[in-house]
């Protein structure tokens, strides 16, 4: 595709529930980031992948959040037992280079958690 | 740790009046700053990239600088369509080079 394609774009779930989002990154792109941003904040790293190097976690804010990417497509980040307070819009973001210095960024998935 | 600072958190211009937006910030080692624009329900997009201390960079009505200490975002005679979120970033050399630190962003509006 043209860019970075998120689904789903809007997600309500119940508390105590898990949720599984998707990023489809550019094709031919080796990094791919996840980024959290809730209501009138900036953007909060939460992992970064590399090619087939072992992600960088270091931004998960808990065990509950997980990802995975195989090779150099498709993401998922799994949130278990949601609360409140996961309640953001989660963009992914991929890059053509090593460097990294421009970032490609979805439109996002709007998570609200009841 | 990595910090940046945006401000002013709002920005409200009549069309053609030119201001600046400031980002702070500090940083165990640039690697670059970078400022993105950001539409409601939409991913940032990519504006400048800045390296070091003096380099200024241009694109339409905006343009870029940047000192040890902070980069500003001038934005010359702006028009409706500047509307949008401003945010500043900056990525660290070394083992943290592998993220950006995002400010808090500034919300511009541009009246006609």
């Amino acid at each position: 595709g043209a860019g970075v394609s998120q689904s789903p774009s809007n997600k309500v779930t119940e508390k105590g529930k898990d949720v599984e989002l998707r990023c489809d990154p550019i094709s031919g792109h080796t990094a791919l980031y996840w980024y959290r941003q809730r209501l009138g904040q900036g953007l909060e790293f939460l992992i970064y992948f590399q090619g087939n190097s072992a992600p960088d976690k270091s931004g998960l804010p808990s065990d509950r959040f997980s990802a995975e990417r195989t090779g150099e497509s498709v993401s998922t980040l799994t949130i278990q037992r949601t609360q409140q307070e996961d309640s953001a819009v989660y963009l992914c973001a991929s890059s053509p280079t090593v460097k990294n210095e421009k970032l490609f960024f979805g439109s996002g998935t709007q998570l609200s958690v009841l | 740790e990595d910090q940046v600072t945006q401000s002013p958190e709002a920005l409200r211009l009549q069309e053609g009046e030119s201001s600046s937006l400031n980002c702070s910030y500090t940083v165990s080692g640039l690697r670059g700053l970078f400022w993105y624009r950001q539409d409601p329900g939409k991913g940032p997009e990519f504006l400048f990239t800045l390296y070091s201390a003096g380099e200024e960079k241009e694109k339409e009505r905006l343009k870029a600088t940047l000192t040890k200490k902070e980069s500003f975002l001038h934005i010359t005679a702006p028009k409706p369509e500047d509307s949008a979120t401003y945010l500043c970033a900056v990525q660290a050399r070394g083992a943290a080079g592998n993220k950006l630190t995002f400010g808090g962003g500034t919300r511009v509006l541009v009246k006609p």
